[in-house]
């Protein structure tokens, strides 16, 4: 079974912190994603990255970076958290289509900017 | 862009009775998937389908992919309460995978 962790479930910040978000597969998937869920909203992706050091810009990259050093780990970061990013972040892999292929996700990290 | 419109958004049946949640593309997918999450919990996935007109059967839930490959739904027979949760569809757009909004399903027994 595909697993894909989070570093925290629950996390609480302050306004203009940076913020780090780590995610881990453990299936050799070449695709890594990172979504941010609110609701009504759905899913919104908000970057992706298809190899090692390889990322692309999702539909709501501002404010966001990420980092992906090795290929199991995906890490998303904040670099001046505000309020308006408060909400529940969901990392997802997926083998090697980053459009068709099933994605996997993890557990979440529901991110409170105070 | 290509966005995946999913309704309703909302809905809220008695055990037993019959629910069915759509999407509609305003573009042809090569294919759409359905990916279920309970509450608390993150999106799993359910099915995928290809073919035009595709009709597919995982016990008491029914997918459809619409003859034009612009639309698809879900329907669930006979609800039970562990259905609940939010449901949602989604298809490619370039090499993005986009998602509906969702349609939330609560039970009442």
């Amino acid at each position: 079974d595909v697993k894909v962790t989070q570093s925290s479930r629950y996390l609480v910040k302050r306004t203009g912190e940076k913020v780090f978000l780590e995610c881990v597969q453990d299936m050799d998937h070449e695709n890594m994603f990172w979504y941010r869920q609110d609701p009504g909203l759905g899913l919104r992706l908000i970057y992706f990255s298809y190899d090692v050091k390889m990322k692309e810009k999702g539909d709501i990259p501002e404010g966001y970076s990420v980092s992906r050093e090795k290929k199991e780990r995906f890490s998303l970061i904040l670099e001046s958290a505000s309020t308006n990013q408060t909400s529940m972040y969901l990392c997802a892999s997926s083998l090697t289509d980053t459009s068709t292929d099933t994605q996997y996700f993890g557990p979440g990290t529901r991110l409170t900017v105070l | 862009g290509q966005q995946v419109m999913q309704i309703p958004q909302y809905q809220h049946v008695q055990e037993g009775e019959d629910f069915t949640t759509y999407c509609n593309s305003s573009t042809t997918l090569s294919n759409i998937q359905w990916y279920k999450q309970r509450p608390g919990g993150h999106p799993v996935f359910l099915i995928q389908l290809v073919k035009s007109g595709e009709v597919k059967k995982q016990k008491r839930l029914t997918f459809q992919f619409g003859e034009a490959k612009k639309n698809s739904s879900l329907h669930i027979t006979a609800t039970q309460t562990t259905d609940v949760g939010t449901y949602f569809c989604a298809g490619p757009r370039g090499n993005k995978l986009v998602f509906g909004a969702g349609t939330i399903l609560r039970v009442k027994s």
